[in-house]
């Protein structure tokens, strides 16, 4: 299995503009999670999905922060319009129901200047 | 309050002492307990997932649940170099959403 995909690696992106990242759970899997980690804050959690459903979206920053899950094999996080403040990795998860632990991506690591 | 406390170090422990990394939680209903590692630069690993109180063991390390004091730990054994990392307690509650402590980082001395 080649675990959970991320894209991109990483990500520059002037103020202003808008960022689109792109993940891909591990097959069979039917939760999905999106975390954001700096040093100043941790680990938190944005937004997760149950069967391609948004279940819990309460981290979610603010308005400028999107997520979707179209299939069970892809979802997006973006930021519109992206912010210095949001400089930080991204990672997105992915587990079984009833299984209990999660994959991580290798995370996305944004600097928006 | 936090949901998850972790104490954020650094520890620092000699090569084939025992590190032992401590982590509270706030809510009584969690059920599920995890230890992640997480090397600098790189993503969360799973090293360690206890559900039940008392001891679990798996190779050098041990994970141990007190849910009357709403505790974990994780001790390891015989630490390594390789061991050197930021180790990340995190806590399930009814769904499916894990949250994770601050993390706890340690260093190994050879």
């Amino acid at each position: 299995d080649a675990g959970v995909i991320q894209s991109p690696r990483h990500e520059v992106t002037e103020m202003g503009q808008e960022v689109t990242l792109r993940c891909k759970p591990i097959s069979g899997h039917n939760s999905l999670f999106w975390y954001r980690q700096t040093m100043m804050r941790g680990l938190e959690l944005l937004i997760y999905f149950n069967n391609n459903v948004p279940i819990d979206d309460s981290g979610m920053p603010e308005d400028r922060f999107s997520a979707k899950m179209p299939n069970a094999s892809f979802s997006t996080l973006k930021i519109q319009p992206s912010e210095p403040r949001d400089s930080a990795v991204y990672f997105c998860a992915s587990t079984q129901q009833g299984y209990y632990g999660y994959t991580f991506g290798s995370g996305t690591r944004l600097t928006v200047v | 309050q936090k949901e998850v406390e972790q104490n954020s170090g650094p520890l620092s422990v000699p090569e084939g002492a025992i590190a032992s990394l401590n982590c509270t939680y706030s809510d009584r209903v969690s059920q599920s307990f995890f230890w992640y590692r997480q090397y600098s630069g790189k993503s969360p690993e799973l090293i360690m997932s206890i559900y039940s109180n008392g001891d679990k063991e798996d190779g050098r390390f041990t994970a141990q649940l007190n849910k009357a004091s709403q505790y974990v730990s994780l001790l390891i054994r015989d630490s390594q170099p390789s061991d050197s990392a930021t180790y990340l307690c995190a806590v399930i509650k009814g769904n499916n959403d894990m949250r994770f402590g601050a993390g706890t980082r340690l260093t190994v001395k050879p």
